[in-house]
């Protein structure tokens, strides 16, 4: 059981936006950033957005994310075939001393 | 460029022990913490555990506190994970993570699978 919640899977079809949702509570998101991993089939999870809304550098600004409260949400506009992968959403947990993860969205291309 | 490699995982009979390890390169390693995420088969993410820069701080989830220890050695440019007392549970793929900012997972290595079965 993941400590913040996920949709399971999602989709859309090339050139659509679509959009990933996280929730949380006060302990965590609530009161901390909220990261976004991108794990692409067979590889190692990759950073895709830290600190809300900012993007490591290579990552393409398709890409963006928000926060408001005890939720968070990436957006993927012009979806493309290469962004099929799953994606987790994650804060820092005041009651762990460490991150905690949603449980991942798998999200697909039509 | 930033290189994380673990090795030492395996199989392993329940109740029985492991030590795996990370190599780091293309950073200067003692100034970041580091950690290790893993990822049972077909599931989410889970942080492990984490130490600091000096090894002054170290935290664990409670799934693994009193068994799991982490350990780096700044000389060697290397991260360790001692797992003892293993459980079924702990099957995995344990991927070695450099941390940026606090909570912020921006390098991470291929991963080492760890098979916990009698």
């Amino acid at each position: 059981q993941s400590v913040l919640t996920q949709p399971p899977s999602a989709s859309g079809t090339p050139g659509q936006r679509v959009t990933i949702s996280c929730s949380g509570g006060g302990s965590d998101i609530g009161t901390n950033y909220v990261n976004w991993y991108q794990q692409l089939p067979g590889t190692a999870p990759k950073l895709l957005i830290y600190k809300n809304n900012y993007r490591p550098s290579g990552v393409p600004d398709r890409f963006s994310g928000s926060k408001s409260g005890t939720s968070a949400s990436l957006a993927i506009s012009g979806l493309q075939s290469v962004d099929e992968g799953d994606y987790y959403c994650a804060a820092w947990g005041n009651n762990v001393n460490g991150p905690v993860f949603g449980g991942g969205t798998k999200l697909t291309v039509l | 460029e930033v290189q994380l490699a673990e090795s030492g995982g395996g199989l392993v009979e329940p109740g029985g022990s492991l030590r795996l390890s990370c190599a780091a390169s293309g950073f200067r390693f003692s100034d970041y913490s580091m950690n290790w995420v893993r990822q049972g088969p077909g599931k989410g993410l889970q942080w492990i555990a984490s130490v600091s820069t000096s090894s002054a701080d170290k935290y664990y989830a409670d799934s693994v506190k009193g068994r799991f220890t982490i350990s780096r050695d700044n000389a060697q440019n290397a991260l360790h994970l001692q797992m003892d007392t293993l459980r079924v549970e702990d099957t995995g793929l344990y991927y070695c993570v450099r941390e940026d900012d606090p909570g912020d997972f921006d390098h991470w290595g291929q991963g080492t699978l760890v098979t916990v079965s009698s």
